[in-house]
């Protein structure tokens, strides 16, 4: 299973948005609705952000945004603040009980 | 309170095995499919393997496949991972991990705080 396409790095100053692409294929994104999206800081354990694509978990800021289109699921920061500096992945579900992760996204604020 | 907390890793020859643990509380532990996650020093997340909630669909990364086993005790709230012929490119955190839940394998909600494997002569 090959692993999901994220680009390594983005920045973006406070207050601004930006979204992070995850580019998966027929076998993961594009026919399961089970994409999530990862938060982790340097040293902490990953936090839930967007699970099925679009859905937050309780807890998690409406500044998190998540959608997809086709093979490519989306995370957009709104509002970007300092504590959002941290690594980002996302998730599928795929074919065969299976799971991928993409290779993460480091975003600084 | 739901928490998760992983015990056995520790630093362990080439060739060899070991077994972690997680034990769960604060949450209906067989209602759940559970998962094992690692990330080696410096690098990026890795699923290893998921188990549903009576052990009856379980799957496993690539690179795991036939050296490690998943299996869990619902009567202890508790979930395992036999490690069999490891190799240095197993040395990772590991994480346990509980599902979102609805349907059966959906995203890893809950996470432990990990257990270090290190793999090494």
């Amino acid at each position: 299973q090959s692993a999901l396409t994220q680009p390594a790095s983005m920045s973006g100053s406070p207050g601004q948005s930006i979204t992070i692409s995850c580019t998966g294929t027929s076998s993961d994104i594009e026919i399961y609705n089970l994409v999530s999206w990862f938060q982790q800081h340097p040293g902490k354990v990953p936090k839930l952000m967007i699970y099925e694509g679009t859905k937050r978990p309780s807890g998690v800021s409406n500044r998190f945004s998540g959608s997809t289109s086709d093979n490519t699921a989306s995370l957009t920061i709104s509002g970007l603040q300092p504590e959002d500096e941290a690594d980002y992945y996302c998730c599928s579900y795929a074919t065969g009980r299976n799971f991928v992760f993409g290779g993460g996204t480091k975003v600084t604020v | 309170e739901v928490q998760l907390v992983e015990s056995g890793g520790g630093l362990v020859q080439p060739g060899r095995s070991l077994r972690l643990s997680c034990a769960a509380s604060g949450f209906t532990f067989d209602n759940y499919a559970m998962h094992w996650v690692r990330q080696a020093p410096g690098k990026g997340l890795e699923w290893v393997s998921t188990i549903n909630w009576n052990s009856g669909s379980i799957g496993y990364a690539a690179s795991v496949k036939g050296r490690f086993t998943i299996s869990r005790d619902n009567a202890k709230n508790s979930l395992f991972l036999q490690m069999n012929s490891l190799t240095t490119e197993d040395t990772a955190l590991y994480y346990c991990a509980k599902d979102m839940g609805n349907p059966a394998f959906n995203a890893f909600h809950i996470w432990g705080q990990g257990t270090m494997v290190t793999v090494s002569s």
